[in-house]
């Protein structure tokens, strides 16, 4: 079965500075998906970033960057110039892909916290 | 863009009694996920359908059942509630075998007194 792993529960960052998120998962599988989850006190799911496990290149999206070393099993989140709308539970999702049966097993979230 | 439509927004229940969640997938989409978090927690996978046909379970209690109908849209049965079945209730649709990714509806949230 896939695990995933966030070590850290809470963290929090200045306005404008840069932080990481870690994680880490274990799979036996070779091909998978990798996501970045937010979900804000509104409690919306909401996609940051995503990383197909073939792809070497790391995933960007705007100031959203993944880490993704494969050997290592680590998948981690870089959120540059941080806003106060950043603030959320950030969820890292593994998904094996399986044509109409894709469930995402989620790590435990980290709380992220950015401060004026 | 259509999104994916969860209704109710929230549901108050006492215990012992039965609840109905609904969810609307995107339209095309043909695969419909349900998830569970209870406070505080992370997502828990209970179900999913494809082509209106259940294609996986997960953490779903015997006293829950789902389907998904013709018009691709899918309810969660919930009957002799607990106190522990407190909890946001999300519904995700996809297209399957597309690298389209999953779309999340808002929740439901249940709060069982």
């Amino acid at each position: 079965a896939q695990t995933v792993t966030q070590s850290q529960p809470e963290m929090s960052v200045q306005e404008a500075e840069t932080v990481t998120l870690s994680c880490t998962y274990d799979t036996s599988e070779n091909n998978y998906y990798l996501f970045w989850y937010k979900q804000p006190p509104s409690r919306q799911m909401i996609l940051v970033i995503r990383q197909e496990a073939y792809k070497q290149q790391n995933a960007t999206e705007n100031r959203f960057s993944v880490n993704f070393q494969k050997a290592a099993k680590s998948f981690s989140l870089k959120i540059s110039d941080s806003q106060l709308g950043d603030t959320a539970m950030y969820f890292c999702a593994f998904m094996t892909p399986q044509g109409g049966s894709e469930k995402l097993v989620f790590g435990k979230g980290t709380k992220l916290t950015v401060n004026p | 863009a259509a999104g994916v439509i969860q209704s109710p927004r929230h549901l108050i229940k006492e215990k012992r009694e039965t609840a109905t969640l609904k969810c609307y997938p995107i339209p095309r989409h043909d695969t419909v996920y349900w998830y569970q978090q209870g406070p505080g927690q992370d997502p828990q996978f209970l179900i999913s359908f494809y082509e209106k046909m259940q294609s996986d379970k997960g953490s779903i209690p015997d006293r829950f059942s789902a389907q998904q109908f013709s018009d691709y849209h899918s309810e969660l049965n919930m009957s002799s509630l607990e106190l522990g079945d407190s909890a946001l209730y999300f519904c995700a649709s996809s297209l399957a075998g597309t690298d389209d990714g999953y779309t999340f509806g808002s929740g439901t949230r249940l709060t069982v007194v």
